[in-house]
């Protein structure tokens, strides 16, 4: 079965310093990966979609990279802001064509003014 | 654009109680999905839907109930609530396979 771990669970940054958030997943045989945000008492927003064929996603200062043969993704963060202060997940589809997901453990991120 | 629309936002039940959770999408998605966030437990699947009339159980379906009678809509029914029920429900849509999936703002639900 498909499981997902993000490292680490919690980050707390000074503003304006690049960071890294990790996501690894077991099975490789992945059609693609999302990265989401989720602010305190929020839904979850879509930040990137990197499907199984691309190696990055890049949205203004995130960049996602996906390395599908290690089990790996990253999310790189440049020149953070308080702003980003959220928890950030990522996900895999499983069964097929259905196109369900199943998430990490999410990373808490805290960016300090 | 409305996007994923869920109502209600709050609820709160007593044990026993039955209600239904309203999921409304604006997108013409033909995918539709009920999650609930637990802490510690993460995002699971309800139930989910890949097209108008169609419903399939998830990975904790046990306790709910579905239906996608419209395609912009999908209801999630709560039969005979139990404490084990309170949680945060998020409703998602997705044009299809391989797309982005966006979410709704979530339901606060909790039973006592």
């Amino acid at each position: 079965k498909q499981e997902v771990t993000q490292i680490p669970a919690a980050l707390s940054v000074p503003e304006g310093e690049n960071l890294v958030l990790n996501c690894s997943f077991t099975d490789s045989a992945i059609y693609n990966l999302q990265w989401f945000r989720q602010d305190p008492g929020k839904g979850l927003t879509s930040l990137l979609l990197i499907q199984s064929s691309q190696r990055e996603q890049t949205s203004g200062r995130l960049n996602a990279s996906l390395d599908k043969s290690s089990g790996r993704s990253t999310l790189y963060i440049a020149a953070s802001q308080p702003g980003d202060s959220a928890t950030y997940l990522c996900a895999v589809p499983y069964g097929g064509a259905t196109n369900k997901l199943i998430f990490g453990t999410g990373t808490l991120l805290a960016v300090q003014p | 654009n409305a996007g994923v629309t869920q109502t209600p936002k709050f609820r709160v039940l007593k044990t026993g109680q039955s209600m239904t959770l309203l999921c409304a999408q604006d997108m013409n998605h033909e995918y539709m999905y009920w999650y609930r966030q637990d802490p510690g437990m993460g995002l699971r699947l309800i139930h989910y839907s890949v097209g108008e009339g169609t419903t399939a159980k998830g990975e904790v379906p046990d306790g709910y109930n579905v239906s996608r009678l419209k395609k912009q809509n999908f209801l999630l029914g709560l039969e005979s609530a139990a404490p084990s029920q309170t949680s945060v429900y998020f409703c998602a849509s997705t044009p299809g396979f391989g797309n982005t999936i966006y979410f709704g703002e979530g339901s606060w639900l909790t039973v006592v």
